[in-house]
C-alpha cells in the first residue's frame, strides 16, 4: 500500500529555514519522481519541484534560489529545505509521487514571528 | 503556463451533471491532469493526458480536450462527488495549476 507522510515544524520565524520530510512506504524512491506542491492563501497551489528517480532535480524559479530538494533512498524519505523564509510562505506543503498518483496529507507550515 | 479554471464555484444537486473548464494560455498538447480535493483526505489525481481515466476513478468522470481548453464533466453527480476540483497542466515548467472549482450540494 503506498502511503506518504510529511512531517515539518508547523511553526517558523521569518528569516528562518524550512524543513520538511516526506516518509512513504509501499514503492521505492529510486523507481518514481517525488514532486512538492504547496497550497497558499495567497497563490493556491504552487509546484515547488521535484527530485527524479535518479536523484536529479527540477525546480520551479519562483523557488530556486531558496529551495533545495534531497532524498535519503535507505530511510524512504525526500526532504524538502527552503531559506529565507516569508509570511507568504504560509501555507499546506505536500509530496506527491510521479504525476501526482498519490499524495501525502499535508503539513501546516505557519511563518510568523 | 497561466490555467485558467472556471467557474469558482459550482452549486449542483445530486443525479445533476456539471462541467469545469481550464483554459490554458498557450498549447499544452494533451498534457493536463484533474485533481480532487476533499478535507482531510489526501488528493486524489482523476483524470491524466486530458482525457485518460487513472485506476479507481469511477467512469461517470470524464475529460476532455487538448491544445488550450479542457473540460471536466462529472455525470450523475453522488454525494461523495462535492468537493474542490482543479486542474494543472505539465506540458512545461513550471507546472501550474487552475485556482480551482469548489462543487456544493444546491
Amino acid at each position: 500500500q503506498v502511503q506518504l507522510k510529511e512531517t515539518g515544524p508547523g511553526l517558523v520565524q521569518p528569516t528562518q529555514t524550512l524543513s520538511i520530510t516526506c516518509t512513504v512506504s509501499g514503492f521505492s524512491l529510486t523507481s518514481y519522481y517525488m514532486q512538492w506542491v504547496r497550497q497558499t492563501p495567497g497563490k493556491g497551489l504552487e509546484w515547488m519541484g521535484f527530485i527524479r528517480s535518479g536523484g536529479s532535480t527540477e525546480y520551479n524559479s519562483e523557488f530556486k534560489s531558496r529551495l533545495s530538494i534531497s532524498r535519503d533512498t535507505s530511510k524512504n524519505q525526500v526532504f524538502l529545505k527552503m531559506n529565507s523564509l516569508k509570511t507568504e510562505d504560509t501555507g499546506v506543503y505536500y509530496c506527491a509521487r510521479d504525476r501526482g498518483s498519490h499524495w501525502g496529507q499535508g503539513v501546516m507550515v505557519t511563518v510568523s514571528s | 503556463v497561466q490555467m485558467t479554471q472556471s467557474p469558482s464555484y459550482l452549486a449542483a444537486s445530486p443525479g445533476e451533471s456539471v462541467s469545469i473548464s481550464c483554459k490554458a494560455s498557450k498549447s499544452i498538447s494533451n498534457n493536463l491532469a484533474w485533481y480532487q480535493e476533499k478535507p482531510g483526505k489526501a488528493n486524489k489525481l482523476l483524470i491524466h493526458s486530458g482525457s485518460t481515466l487513472q485506476s479507481g476513478t469511477p467512469s461517470r468522470f470524464s475529460g476532455s480536450g487538448s491544445g488550450t481548453d479542457f473540460t471536466l464533466t462529472i455525470r450523475s453527480l453522488e454525494s461523495e462527488d462535492f468537493a474542490v476540483y482543479y486542474c494543472q497542466q505539465y506540458n512545461e515548467y513550471p507546472l501550474t495549476f487552475g485556482s480551482g472549482t469548489k462543487l456544493e450540494i444546491k
